[in-house]
């Protein structure tokens, strides 16, 4: 079946540095990815949805200029967290769409575990 | 916007059945799922209902009534490994064009002997 691939799987970084987070469909072409950020004993909270060519759609409360995202090819998705801070601790979540449609054709990465010290 | 209210967790019994409740509002229906989630790992598939009805899919089945805005997941014969997160998810129109999917907060299932 359809494989979605999210690297690094565990992350740590320095507050202040930036860190990217790459999501890749391996057998299929993603036309839409979707980010979650994930706290401890919560539910996914949807960041931003990124649509390849084309600029990503972020939900209100998230920083566009913060967690950028570029999705420029069918297959890659990448988030990155600039000037990170603690609170941006979290897990993220990457699930990739392969076609514009609904339907059960979204596929979710194996997370992607970000400390900040 | 959208809406997803679940119930918080539940508690049951190995080899019992348990029912878990889904309510929803949305704009542009277009799909719900159900996602189950054990702690530190990334969601993982289980159903998804489109057109009212039922639909199993071994232990497990999703229900689905778009006029009511409620869909249930039942899982049949319960066994320890089930103890988990379980999420119900709406897809939903976007304003401006394309779909949202978006997430209730869990429901925490706990599977006792």
């Amino acid at each position: 079946g359809a494989v979605v691939s999210q690297h690094p799987s565990r992350v740590i970084c320095k507050s202040g540095t930036s860190v990217k987070i790459e999501c890749r469909s391996l057998d299929f072409q993603a036309t839409t990815m979707f980010w979650y950020r994930q706290f401890p004993k919560q539910s996914l909270m949807l960041m931003a949805t990124s649509n390849e060519g084309s600029k990503a759609t972020y939900e209100q409360g998230v920083e566009k200029d913060k967690f950028l995202i570029n999705h420029a090819s069918l297959t890659l998705s990448t988030l990155t967290v600039t000037s990170a801070h603690p609170e941006d601790s979290s897990f993220y979540i990457c699930s990739a769409s392969q076609g514009r449609s609904s339907g059960n054709t979204i596929y979710f990465g194996e997370g992607s575990w970000l400390t900040v010290v | 916007g959208q809406n997803i209210d679940q119930p918080t967790e539940m508690t049951a019994t190995e080899g019992a059945i348990v029912q878990i409740n889904c309510t929803y509002q949305t704009s542009g229906f277009n799909g719900l799922f159900w996602y189950q989630q054990h702690a530190g790992e990334a969601p993982t598939f289980l159903s998804y209902n489109v057109l009212d009805g039922l639909e199993e899919k071994g232990r497990f089945s999703s229900f689905l009534s778009r006029s009511k805005g409620y869909s249930y997941l039942l899982l049949k014969e319960l066994q320890m490994k089930d103890s988990a997160s379980y999420l119900c998810a709406v897809i939903g129109r976007r304003k401006g064009g394309g779909n949202k999917l978006t997430f209730g907060t869990g429901t925490q299932l706990k599977v006792e002997l």
